[in-house]
Order: structure tokens, then C-alpha cells, then sequence
């Protein structure tokens, strides 16, 4: 079982805010990377460090951290952000890279 | 612009030893603080970390798997190869190679699928 816990799936009406959860005790002291794949695709980076969204990326996608909970946000859902979502941080020794278990994103 | 590519066998048979090469362009693994790393994915399940070796040789193993896993790079060719012995059918999945900054894949390959059978 992973360190990073995440819900399997989460829906969103179109155009609305949706926000994709990820836990784990690891993220106490670091933040999350963010990733979005979709089907048949290799995974893409959309939010590191302290809510930082590579070039290219939508401003519409932001990061945030609170306690042992990190947070991917979406405002604004659009048809194309329908896809699995993964988490990463540190494990809790710190040491090794570690993925939550995705979530699987539905825009209704 | 930076570019990963992983090349490997498309076909493995349980006990064999399968190895990774990942080529990439736009980056070198000498620049401080870089590391390449491979990520894996069984067929409809999650992203799983296997190893990452950064541009001081630091190497970085997957601790339940770290007895079947070796990670090295050229430096000079722009590769990293990954080897992982006495493959298994739970073993099949896509293969990916990534520039890591720290903990995160900044930038990913295109994957390999790797049939175990």
C-alpha cells in the first residue's frame, strides 16, 4: 500500500471547482508534485514545490498543503482535465520518492 | 527542449533479467542537483517509483525491490540504464523514465510496455 493516500475517483460538473486530495504523514514536511495522465499517455507534471505550475500549464490548476493533506484544485473544470491524478512525495524517511494511488477525475 | 526516450526488449520471460536503457537530450547529468529515475505501471493500476541516480552517483532504490534492481548512467552517451533481475509476470507494465529535480518527474519519457510471459 502506498504512503500517499488519495480517493480512487472524484467527479465534477463542467466548469465548476473540484478539489483532489492526497494524504500522508511525509507531507507534514514536504510538499506534493502533482501529475495528470490520461489514457495512453505517459504522465505530465502540473503543480511542484509550493504551487508551482510548469510553463504550459493552466492557471486554472493550483497546489496548496495544510497538516498531513496536500491539495490539487481545479477552478473552472474543463472537458479536457478529465483524467487519473497522482500524487508524489518523499516517503517518510525522506529518502525515496513515493506515488499516492491516483484519482480518477470525471467532468460531467 | 528536454526529451526522454526508453528502449527495451518488448517481450520477457519469468527469471530473465530485464534492462532499461533511457536516452535523453535538453539535460546532463552533470549539472547539480539532476537525477534520472524510472517509474513503472501494471495495466490499469497506479504509478509505482523504482530508482533514481543523481548527478553525484547518489543512487536511490525502491526498498522492496532494491535486491533486484540496479540503476547506472553514461554520462558522456546521455543514458541511464536500469536492470532488474528474475522478472515475473506481475513484473509486466509500462516502463518510464524521468528528470527528476529532488523527489519530482519534471519530465517524462513516453514509456515502454514490458510483457512478462
Amino acid at each position: 500500500s502506498s504512503e500517499l493516500t488519495q480517493d480512487p475517483a472524484v467527479s465534477v460538473a463542467l466548469g465548476q471547482t473540484v478539489r483532489i486530495t492526497c494524504q500522508g504523514d511525509s507531507l507534514r514536511s514536504y510538499f506534493p508534485s502533482w501529475y495528470q495522465q490520461k489514457p495512453g499517455q505517459a504522465p505530465v507534471l502540473v503543480i511542484y514545490g509550493r504551487n508551482i505550475r510548469p510553463s504550459g500549464i493552466p492557471d486554472r490548476f493550483s497546489g496548496s498543503n495544510s497538516g498531513n493533506t496536500g491539495s490539487l484544485t481545479i477552478t473552472g473544470a474543463q472537458a479536457d482535465d478529465e483524467a487519473d491524478y497522482y500524487c508524489n512525495s518523499r516517503d517518510i524517511s525522506g529518502y525515496h520518492p513515493v506515488f499516492g494511488g491516483g484519482t480518477k477525475l470525471t467532468v460531467l | 527542449q528536454i526529451t526522454l526516450k526508453e528502449s527495451g526488449p518488448t517481450l520477457v520471460k519469468p527469471t530473465q533479467t530485464l534492462t532499461l536503457t533511457c536516452s535523453f537530450s535538453g539535460f546532463s547529468l552533470r549539472t547539480t542537483g539532476v537525477g534520472v529515475g524510472w517509474i513503472r505501471q501494471p495495466p490499469g493500476k497506479a504509478l509505482e517509483w523504482l530508482a533514481l541516480i543523481y548527478w553525484n552517483e547518489d543512487k536511490r532504490y525502491n526498498p522492496s525491490l532494491k535486491s533486484r534492481l540496479t540503476i547506472t548512467k553514461d554520462t558522456s552517451r546521455n543514458q541511464v540504464v536500469l536492470r532488474i533481475t528474475d522478472m515475473d509476470p506481475v513484473d509486466t507494465a509500462t516502463y518510464y523514465c524521468g528528470q527528476f529535480n529532488s523527489m519530482t518527474a519534471m519530465h517524462w519519457g513516453q514509456g515502454t510496455p514490458v510483457p512478462v510471459s
